[in-house]
């Protein structure tokens, strides 16, 4: 079974510098995929960010890079240059091959980011 | 463009009774789901639906039901509510384009049963 980790239930930072959120996964299927989503106080889920596990090269989304070392397994998201409007719970997710075109999705406990000035 | 329009945005029920969440998407996705989300745990699946006239269980389907009415609309059922089943329910669509199939989600839908 797939599995999905976030270690950190809470993180800060200053606004304008950098920061790291975690995530280590685990699953036997060669070919998977690796989100970053985000849930500010309003509660709606953003998609930010998206590693395949054959890509080559680390995906890039303007502020958002993804860490992606495979084999240690992880996948962070670091978010350059923080803005205030970057406080949200962050979560990572796995996908799992569903029947037919579907994708499910495996999330993590997320991680709470509250940029200060 | 609307996305994926969940109704209603909240609902209390007591225990025993039943109501039905409805979900419906305007990008022509194929793939439907369902997913709660409890504090400290996020989100879980609880059905899916990979194309019109298929359903599956997720990882927590006891107590629900599911019906894709058609390619636009997914409705999630309890029969009889349980307070465990006190969540926020978010439903989303996905197609496979070139590369991620990304998950599209609704506002949420928050339940409380008492």
């Amino acid at each position: 079974a797939q599995k999905i980790t976030q270690t950190q239930p809470g993180m800060f930072v200053q606004e304008k510098e950098a920061v790291t959120l975690d995530c280590t996964y685990d699953t036997s299927d060669p070919s998977y995929g690796l989100f970053w989503y985000k849930q500010p106080s309003s509660g709606e889920m953003i998609f930010l960010i998206y590693q395949g596990s054959y890509d080559q090269q680390n995906a890039t989304e303007g502020r958002y890079s993804l860490n992606f070392q495979k084999a240690r397994k992880s996948a962070n998201l670091v978010i350059s240059a923080s803005q205030l409007g970057d406080s949200a719970m962050y979560f990572c997710a796995m996908r799992e091959r569903g029947r037919g075109t579907a994708s499910k999705l495996t999330f993590g406990t997320g991680t709470r980011l509250q940029v200060t000035l | 463009n609307a996305g994926v329009t969940q109704t209603p945005k909240f609902q209390v029920l007591k225990t025993g009774q039943s109501m039905t969440l409805q979900c419906a998407q305007d990008m022509n996705h194929n793939s439907m789901y369902w997913y709660r989300q409890d504090p400290g745990m996020g989100l879980r699946l609880i059905y899916y639906s990979a194309s019109e006239g298929t359903t599956d269980k997720g990882e927590v389907p006891n107590g629900y039901n599911v019906s894709r009415l058609n390619k636009r609309e997914f409705s999630l059922r309890l029969e009889s509510a349980a307070p465990s089943q006190t969540s926020v329910y978010f439903c989303a669509s996905s197609d496979r384009g070139a590369g991620a199939n990304v998950l599209t989600f609704g506002a949420g839908s928050r339940l409380t049963v008492l």
